[in-house]
């Protein structure tokens, strides 16, 4: 198993240009999110999926848009990119919910991350 | 006040050392506590998750006290490898459960 896998690992954009970072997961999961890491912010989540065709958005979600077509694939897109928007974007996936409070049952497995620059 | 918060960091312990980290969180009704470990340039891993009565995974304690909304991570016997940024993870929430990630403290061991 690849586990989650993500695309492209770098890029640069240029402001106002558009992109699509690409996330996959052979493990059958059904929740699906994206974050974003910051110096000094911990992760925050973009944007987050709980299932195929299903999409909601976390706290940071302004600036982003995401789609969910087929289980396997959560695709984030920036349609208009922003210097603010210079990040280190991961992926993670995790079987459904409520299947018990702790463990292993509920580890998110991230993916490498996509590092994006913005000028 | 942060959902969770974290010492930044960093420690510098030598080999050999025992070294401990404490997390707190704002939260009362968080249900579930975890210690993900990140490496430079990696991504987030799961360590360990942290129960109400303690546990223990080879070298490495995790503690919850409820009471005082803190939950701590204990290394004995620091190695070299265990340099990383280590996430305090909390979760709350019915229907889809939320994680909050603390920004991570760092541990650097030296020879």
């Amino acid at each position: 198993n690849a586990g989650v896998t993500q695309t492209p690992k770098f890029r640069v954009l240029k402001t106002g240009q558009s992109m699509t970072l690409l996330c996959a997961q052979d493990m059958n999961h059904e929740y699906m999110y994206w974050y974003r890491q910051d110096p000094g912010m911990g992760l925050r989540l973009i944007h987050y999926s709980v299932g195929e065709g299903t999409t909601a958005k976390g706290e940071v979600p302004d600036g982003y848009n995401v789609s969910r077509l087929k289980k396997q694939n959560f695709l984030l897109g920036l349609e208009s990119a922003a210097p603010s928007q210079t990040s280190v974007y991961f992926c993670a996936s995790r079987p459904s919910g409520n299947r018990g409070l702790s463990g292993r049952d509920n580890e998110q497995y991230f993916g490498p991350g996509t590092r994006l620059t913005v000028t | 006040r942060k959902e969770v918060e974290q010492d930044p960091g960093p420690f510098n312990v030598p080999e050999g050392a025992t070294v401990a980290f404490n997390c707190t969180y704002s939260n009362s009704a968080s249900q579930s506590f975890f210690w993900y470990r990140q490496d430079c340039r990696k991504e987030p891993k799961l360590l360990m998750s942290v129960y109400s009565s303690g546990n223990e995974d080879g070298r490495f304690t995790a503690q919850l006290n409820r009471a005082s909304q803190y939950i701590s991570l204990l290394i004995r016997d620091s190695k070299l490898s265990d340099s990383a940024t280590y996430l305090c993870v909390v979760m709350f929430g019915t229907g889809f459960q939320k994680l909050v990630f603390g920004t991570g403290t760092r541990l650097l061991v030296s020879p």
